[in-house]
C-alpha cells in the first residue's frame, strides 16, 4: 500500500464548476500538507500549504485537512480552463532541515469551456 | 529572479551511454532533491543532499549518481546501469515550506 493515495483521473468538468480533489494517507506522523499544480511539461508549483488539521482559503482555492480520517482535499471554485493541469498532493512529518516530501500520483483535471 | 534552472530541457541517450542532467539554483537553499516522474506514478525520489559534499539515496537510486561540490549545483548522472531511464526528471530545493522545482528534463532512450 502506498503512503499517499490519489485518484489519477482524469477529472473532466465544465467551466464554472466546483472541483474537489482528494488524497488519503496512512502515516499518522504527517503534519504538513501541500498541493502542487503542474502544467504539461513543466515543473510543479506550490499552490496551497496547510499545517495540521483545518481549512485554508486563497482566492478560488480552499484546502482542507482532516487528520482524524487521514484525508485531505482541495476545492476549486468557479473553475476555469486555465485550471486544467495535474494536481499533486504532498505531505511530510516534521519540516526540519532536509525532511522529505511524499507525493501522491497526481490527478489530471480538465476544465472544458 | 531567483529560481532553479535545469538543462537541457530534452535529452536523448543511446543504449549503454551515461548522461548528466544539470541543476543549478540561486536561492541559497541548502537542501536539494532529484525526482523522477512517470505517468500515473507521481514523483519518486532518486537522491537528495542536505549540505555540500553530502548526499543520500532516495527510493530509486539504483543506476543513478550525484555530486554536490557546490551549494548551487546538484547534477544527476543517469548511468548505463539504469535499465529504464526514459522519464521526466525534476530537480527541487527546499524552501521555508515545501519545495521549489525546476522546469524539468525529459530524457528519452533511443
Amino acid at each position: 500500500q502506498k503512503e499517499v493515495e490519489q485518484d489519477p483521473g482524469p477529472l473532466s468538468v465544465p467551466e464554472g464548476a466546483i472541483v474537489s480533489l482528494n488524497c488519503t494517507y496512512s502515516n499518522s506522523a504527517f503534519q504538513y500538507f501541500m498541493w502542487y499544480r503542474q502544467y504539461s511539461r513543466k515543473g510543479p508549483e506550490l499552490l496551497m500549504y496547510t499545517y495540521s488539521s483545518g481549512n485554508k482559503e486563497d482566492g478560488r482555492f480552499t484546502a482542507q485537512v482532516d487528520k482524524s480520517s487521514k484525508y485531505i482535499s482541495l476545492f476549486i471554485r468557479d473553475s476555469q480552463p486555465s485550471d486544467s493541469a495535474t494536481y499533486l498532493c504532498a505531505m511530510s512529518g516534521l519540516m526540519e532541515y532536509g525532511n522529505k516530501l511524499v507525493f501522491g500520483a497526481g490527478t489530471i483535471l480538465r476544465v472544458k469551456s | 529572479d531567483g529560481g532553479i534552472t535545469q538543462s537541457p530541457k530534452y535529452l536523448f541517450r543511446k543504449e549503454g551511454q551515461n548522461v548528466t542532467l544539470s541543476c543549478e539554483q540561486n536561492l541559497n537553499h541548502d537542501a536539494m532533491y532529484w525526482y523522477r516522474q512517470d505517468p500515473g506514478q507521481g514523483l519518486r525520489l532518486i537522491y537528495y543532499s542536505q549540505i555540500v559534499n553530502d548526499f543520500q539515496k532516495g527510493d530509486i537510486a539504483e543506476g543513478y549518481s550525484v555530486s554536490r561540490e557546490k551549494k548551487e549545483s546538484f547534477p544527476l548522472t543517469v548511468t548505463s546501469a539504469q535499465k529504464n531511464p526514459t522519464a521526466f526528471y525534476l530537480c527541487a530545493s527546499k524552501r521555508d515550506y515545501g519545495y521549489t522545482f525546476g522546469s524539468g528534463t525529459r530524457l528519452t532512450v533511443v
